[in-house]
Parts: structure tokens; sequence; C-alpha cells
């Protein structure tokens, strides 16, 4: 049973450019979080989603971050005109349901933005 | 508003020795609470979690947690201190008022005397 995948595992972008990341939940698991882990500090929730809805955004910066979870294919976390600020690891869990479960997290990505 | 604070940034113990790691919670109703390990440049690995029922909680690898409500707590307890323990180490709530949301500590960064 294959675990939470993240890819890439490592991303380094310019200022100004874009980054996707992209998750794929485990087998069964229709529920998908992302949290960002800034250097030395612990991780912050960002968005919670369910196939095809956001249920809880209220961790995502308002401009220039944005995330989807489509009926076919992974996650996708999307961060517009990156700034150095963004570097940071960033790690998508994934349950069965929603409150109360279990999260199973991924790999992460690291994101360098030069 | 929830919170999650591991009041020990660093901990340093022989190996042998035993460990008590310290996460206090933040919240009126009881939470959902978990431990997890991180080891350098990897994701998160659940170690143990408490829902409800008994208070001790018996974990992977060897490691324990207990919840106790009078004092907010659920600290994380081994016995004897192995080299491959050497990881940070992060307390997570939940609740079931919100959306499944973890809310994390900073982590605590464990290393190991031989």
């Amino acid at each position: 049973n294959a675990g939470v995948m993240q890819n890439p595992r490592h991303l380094v972008r310019r200022r100004g450019q874009e980054a996707r990341l992209r998750c794929s939940p485990m087998k069964g698991h229709s529920h998908v979080y992302w949290y960002r882990q800034l250097p030395e500090e612990g991780l912050k929730f960002m968005v919670y989603l369910q196939k095809e809805n956001i249920i809880d955004e209220s961790g995502m910066p308002k401009e220039r971050f944005s995330a989807e979870f489509p009926k076919e294919g992974p996650s996708i976390l999307r961060i517009q005109q990156v700034v150095r600020g963004d570097s940071a690891a960033y790690f998508c869990a994934s349950s069965p349901s929603g409150v109360g479960e279990t999260q199973y997290f991924g790999p992460g990505t690291r994101l360098l933005v030069l | 508003a929830q919170s999650v604070t591991q009041p020990d940034i660093h901990i340093t113990v022989s190996e042998g020795a035993s460990l008590e790691l310290r996460c206090n919670y933040s919240y009126g109703a009881t939470p959902y609470l978990f431990w997890y390990v991180q080891s350098p440049g990897q994701g998160l690995q659940l170690l143990l979690k408490y829902f409800s029922g008994d208070t001790l909680v018996q974990g992977i690898k060897g490691f324990e947690a207990e919840f106790k409500r009078s004092q907010s707590s659920f600290n994380l307890r081994k016995p004897s201190v192995h080299w491959s323990d050497a990881a940070e180490y992060f307390c997570a709530s939940g609740t079931s008022s919100n959306t499944g949301k973890l809310i994390f500590g900073q982590g605590t960064t464990l290393q190991v005397k031989p």
C-alpha cells in the first residue's frame, strides 16, 4: 500500500515564477491537507480539501496561493509569482475521512526561491 | 484559540537514558492528540495518537504518551533511548469542532549522546 506521494521532492524557482506542488493521497483516502513548514518552525495548516471541494482554506495566504483536488488526479498547491519568503517545506497529508482521523504525511516538497 | 506548546526546543540525552518530551495543549474540550517524528529532510511519521479511552497510549519504536486532562498535557516518554531516536518530534492536536486540521507545536529536537 503506497503512502502519500509528493512531487517534486525539491523545487527551485526564481522570484516571480510559478511553483506547482503535487500530492497523491494514500489509496482510499479522499481528504487532503496541506501544511507549510518554515525553517526552524513547526508545521502550519494551509488548506483542507476533499475531491472537487475546498473545505477549509483558513490558513492560505490571501494572494498568490491556490489549491485544488480534482475528481481525477493529484491535489495541486499552486504558488504564483513566488517570493523568497515562500521558501519552505510543503507537506501534504491524507486521511480516509476528516475529523478525528489520523493524517498520514508525505515526504514533502522543499521549495527554494532564488 | 487552540494552541500546542512544546516548551523544550532542544533536548540532549545519553543513549540508554530515559526520555520525556513535554507537550501542552490549550483547548476546552478533549482534543485529539498526536506525536509525530521527523528525521532530517524527511516527512512526518506517526508515533502514536490519543482519541479517547485509556489515557496511556502505546506507540511504535517503544514510545508511549500519557494524556493528563488536569494538566492539559500529553507528554511523550521512552524508557531507554537509542541513537537512532535522534530526530525532531512534533506534538499536534485536532478537535471535533474544527475541520480536522492539526495544530502543531514548535517541535523538540532530540540529540542522543553516545
